[in-house]
């Protein structure tokens, strides 16, 4: 059974570009949450999407967006790079969009601004 | 609010025991524990739920008290394995939204 998968792995870019990254759920999960994880720190929610729709936000700017498909796989896009921007970036997912729910992160892809 | 973990880091020799704990300013309903190993994702480790539900899959135990709105991770007869950075993530009820601790860094020595 296939755990949740986030590509690239890696990734550098240089500030004001934009960037989309991203994330297949574990089989059968329909719910997908992104977290930024700066070095350090513990993880810090983004947004959720559930059903293709955003569900919830955390305090993050309209330069992170995203998106799900019907296949319940998702990106995250971010626009107008700022340094700041460097962290991990994970990916979770779980079988419903409830508290009560276990999320399953995946390996991550490190995003480096330059 | 971010939850509060304590201690920020511990070392032990392999076998001696650990306790974890997370402390919130709002009212809890769920809890999770995961444990981060470096350059890895986090691994889930335990949900324990309002109402004294507890849900997990390893041999580690813990405890949720409501009133105090505190968590505390128990790792008994610790392993090299156990080494890594602890979180928790708080939410509230109908939020899925976890809210993560700074982090408890672990580290065992033979």
């Amino acid at each position: 059974d296939a755990g949740v998968t986030q590509s690239p792995t890696h990734l550098i870019k240089t500030r004001g570009q934009q960037v989309t990254l991203r994330c297949s759920p574990k089989s059968g999960h329909d719910t997908v949450s992104w977290y930024q994880q700066a070095l350090g720190q513990g993880p810090q929610f983004i947004f959720q999407y559930y059903e293709e729709e955003e569900r919830q936000r955390g305090n993050f700017p309209d330069r992170f967006s995203g998106h799900q498909f019907p296949n319940y796989s998702s990106e995250l896009n971010v626009n107008a790079l700022l340094l700041g921007d460097s962290a991990l970036y994970l990916c979770a997912s779980s079988l419903a969009p409830i508290s009560t729910d276990t999320q399953y992160f995946g390996p991550g892809t490190r995003l480096t601004v330059l | 609010q971010q939850p509060v973990q304590s201690p920020q880091a511990v070392i032990l020799r392999e076998g001696e025991d650990a306790v974890i704990n997370c402390s919130s300013s709002k009212a809890l309903y769920s809890v999770h524990w995961y444990r981060q190993k470096h350059g890895e994702a986090p691994v889930f480790l335990m949900i324990l739920l309002k109402g004294g539900e507890q849900k997990g899959h390893e041999k580690i135990s813990a405890s949720f008290n409501e009133k105090k709105q505190q968590s505390s991770l128990y790792l008994t007869a610790s392993q090299l394995s156990y080494s890594g950075t602890y979180f928790c993530g708080t939410s509230g009820q109908g939020a899925q939204k976890l809210v993560f601790g700074q982090g408890t860094r672990l580290t065992i020595n033979p």
